[in-house]
């Protein structure tokens, strides 16, 4: 199993639905877990972090964790065509303070 | 004033040739990273460093050396390229591994290697 599983996507979405991208990890040591989201030809940028099983919840986006199940998701409410753009997962694997292994994200795109 | 920063931006360079990238964080973090992303956008980590101390070798080809002359400086030097180094490389710094609040990695804007 690989360490941080996405759907590749493409995902298609209408302007103004919701986006659900999910993601799985193998580790239940891991302990972090994060949501980048990667605009075509520019760097990550991290736009939620989440510890704790639940919800937490970020103006528009919401992530969600749970440990038992080894399942991480980010909610897009509202989508813009703005947010079209490649989502990746980041699971500090095996509890590694040094390691943020990355899912090999999901694109995203909204149409207007 | 950039954060995270890397030079060049670009490289094209033929098989064989040795190249270097330089990266330079000015947020005071303790730890930096370099990461590979290839054609199919898939980031790997291969490095990490925290005060100029390797903690991580994600079982890189020994064609990739690190250095760390001081904790806001990062680079990699790479020996007889190869076509599959082709890829974009990001530096990465976070404050103090991923044990701070946010646990965030604030990137470079990237450097895309080009092999002939």
């Amino acid at each position: 199993q690989k360490e941080v599983e996405q759907n590749s996507g493409p995902l298609s979405v209408p302007e103004g639905a919701i986006a659900s991208l999910n993601c799985t990890y193998s580790d239940r040591v891991s302990q972090s877990f994060f949501w980048y989201r990667q605009y075509s030809g520019k760097s990550p940028e991290l736009i939620m972090s989440i510890y704790s099983n639940g919800d937490k919840e970020d103006g528009r986006f919401t992530a969600q964790l749970n440990k038992a199940s080894q399942y991480v998701s980010l909610l897009i409410r509202d989508s813009q065509p703005s947010d079209s753009a490649t989502y990746l997962c980041a699971v500090n694997h095996g509890g590694s303070n040094y390691k943020l292994t990355f899912g090999k994200g999901t694109l995203l795109t909204v149409n207007p | 004033d950039t954060a995270v920063s890397q030079t060049p931006k670009y490289l094209v360079t033929q098989m064989g040739n040795d190249k270097s990238i330089k990266c330079e964080q000015n947020l005071g973090h303790d730890t930096m990273y370099w990461y590979k992303q290839d054609s199919k956008k898939f980031l790997k980590i291969m490095f990490s460093y925290n005060n100029k101390e390797l903690i991580i070798n994600e079982t890189v080809p020994n064609r990739f050396s690190p250095k760390s002359p001081d904790k806001a400086h990062l680079n990699l030097h790479i020996n007889s390229l190869e076509l599959g180094d082709s890829a974009v490389y990001f530096c990465a710094s976070s404050p103090i591994g991923l044990s701070s609040a946010t646990g965030e990695l604030f990137f470079g804007e990237g450097s895309r290697l080009t092999v002939l």
